[in-house]
């Protein structure tokens, strides 16, 4: 079985800027969460998104959006890009809300 | 939100020595899991334990959940086992999962 897929696998962007980030969960998990990680540091929680509505988000601005399909694949949109938002994005998914986290291998997002 | 701190932050061991990286957490929590990411930043699922022990292969955990600490252990040592382990919790009722800071292990031959 395919694991987590996450597409592009690395990105430029200009400040000011919008991006778009997706995800495909492993088949069969009906979960799917986003995490920034930046250098140095944890993964820090964005959103999670169970059966097609969101569960929880993280402390992030407005300008961080996201949605799951019917398909129970995602999308992470980014808006008015800012040189801080510069980092790893790493979604995960999970059988249930609460089962274990099974990692993609991120999309490095570089903001200039 | 839920605090979790993990020590040491950085472990050098010689190839075949055994380890223990530790994770404190700040509430009760119904969900625990300890994440290996490998130098490429891939991060693998080692376990999902948010009470009693579980082993699997050199590795075992521990959670601890009414001392509020988790345990993991590292035996016989490998290169292959270098990265920055990572714990993370989460509060029952919650959705977010918290991460510590990690351990950064580094094995050397």
């Amino acid at each position: 079985d395919a694991g987590v897929t996450q597409s592009p696998t690395h990105l430029i962007k200009t400040r000011g800027q919008h991006v778009t980030l997706r995800c495909s969960p492993i088949s069969g998990h009906k979960s799917v969460s986003w995490y920034q990680q930046v250098l140095g540091q944890g993964p820090q929680f964005i959103f999670q998104y169970y059966e097609k509505e969101e569960r929880g988000r993280g402390n992030f601005p407005d300008r961080f959006s996201a949605r799951q399909f019917p398909n129970y694949s995602s999308e992470l949109n980014v808006n008015a890009l800012l040189l801080g938002d510069s980092a790893l994005y790493l979604c995960a998914s999970s059988l249930l809300a609460d089962s274990p986290l099974h990692f993609g291998n991120g999309t490095r997002l570089t903001v200039t | 939100g839920i605090q979790v701190e993990q020590s040491p932050p950085d472990l050098i061991l010689q190839e075949g020595a055994n380890s223990t990286l530790r994770c404190n957490f700040s509430d009760s929590v119904n969900n625990l899991q300890w994440f290996h990411q490998n130098p490429w930043g891939q991060l693998i699922n080692l376990f999902y334990i948010p009470s009693g022990t579980k082993q699997n292969g050199r590795l075992s955990a521990t959670t601890v959940a009414t001392e509020r600490y988790s345990l993991l252990y590292i035996s016989s040592s490998q290169t292959t086992d270098s990265g920055v382990y990572f714990c993370a919790a989460k509060r029952a009722g919650a959705n977010n999962l918290f991460f510590g800071t990690g351990t950064r292990l580094t094995v050397i031959p």
